[in-house]
């Protein structure tokens, strides 16, 4: 099975930083890669495919990028209503895995 | 718009049965493999189940394998779960998703507690 490890685990920012989590996989995804974002008491929403397409509809603050086994997702300028937490999924073979995740909170 | 919407979670004894459904609109179902996603509470998402776009070919997390069985009705736009011999650590929120092609979509889940 392939292990996503994320990092950081958890980090505080203020309203207007640029945040970034990295994503890491314990054997080549290719860009089979997604970034998902959930907050407290809601489903999952996915915001990047394929390492670093974004999904429709979602800001163009948030960017993706990486192959093969390292990823990072980018925040540019955090608002208020990106707190929440992150999590990377491959889905380049079965079984699918999620890495821990990141929340995200206010500083 | 890609819709899935869950159903048929509840309260299950360890040792039950229950079997959820999700229903899909807004896309062509069967050109696309679907999961099942769970999270315990409290806790980090967990990949359960996937079906190829057909249903030839099913995919199971360990700790689940034979016990649940994924299938799918075409005809229905409808993806199903079975989960048979439930337990405690089974207790969660089961999301229907799409996790392929260019949209990814989530359903708002289903919750399942196993509890005596």
């Amino acid at each position: 099975d392939i292990q996503l490890t994320q990092s950081p685990s958890s980090l505080s920012a203020s309203v207007g930083d640029r945040v970034t989590i990295s994503c890491r996989a314990s054997q080549g995804v290719s860009t089979y890669l997604a970034w998902i974002q959930q907050k407290p008491g809601k489903a999952p929403k996915s915001l990047i495919y394929g390492a670093s397409s974004l999904q429709s509809g979602v800001p163009s603050k948030f960017s993706g990028s990486g192959s093969g086994t390292d990823f990072t997702l980018t925040i540019s300028s955090l608002q208020p209503e990106d707190f929440a937490t992150y999590y990377c999924q491959q889905y380049n073979s079965y079984p699918l895995t999620f890495g821990g995740g990141t929340k995200v909170e206010i500083k | 718009e890609v819709q899935l919407v869950e159903s048929g979670g509840g309260l299950v004894q360890p040792g039950g049965s229950l079997r959820l459904s999700c229903a899909a609109s807004g896309f062509i179902f069967n050109n696309y493999p679907m999961s099942w996603v769970r999270q315990a509470p409290g806790k980090g998402l967990e990949w359960v189940s996937g079906i190829s776009d057909r249903g030839g070919s099913t995919y199971y997390v360990d700790s689940v394998k034979g016990r649940f069985t994924v299938s799918r009705d075409n005809s229905k736009n409808t993806l199903y779960l079975q989960m048979n011999s439930l337990r405690a650590e089974d207790t969660a929120i089961y999301y229907c998703a799409r996790i392929t092609g260019a949209t990814h979509s989530w359903g708002q889940g289903t919750l399942v507690t196993v509890s005596s």
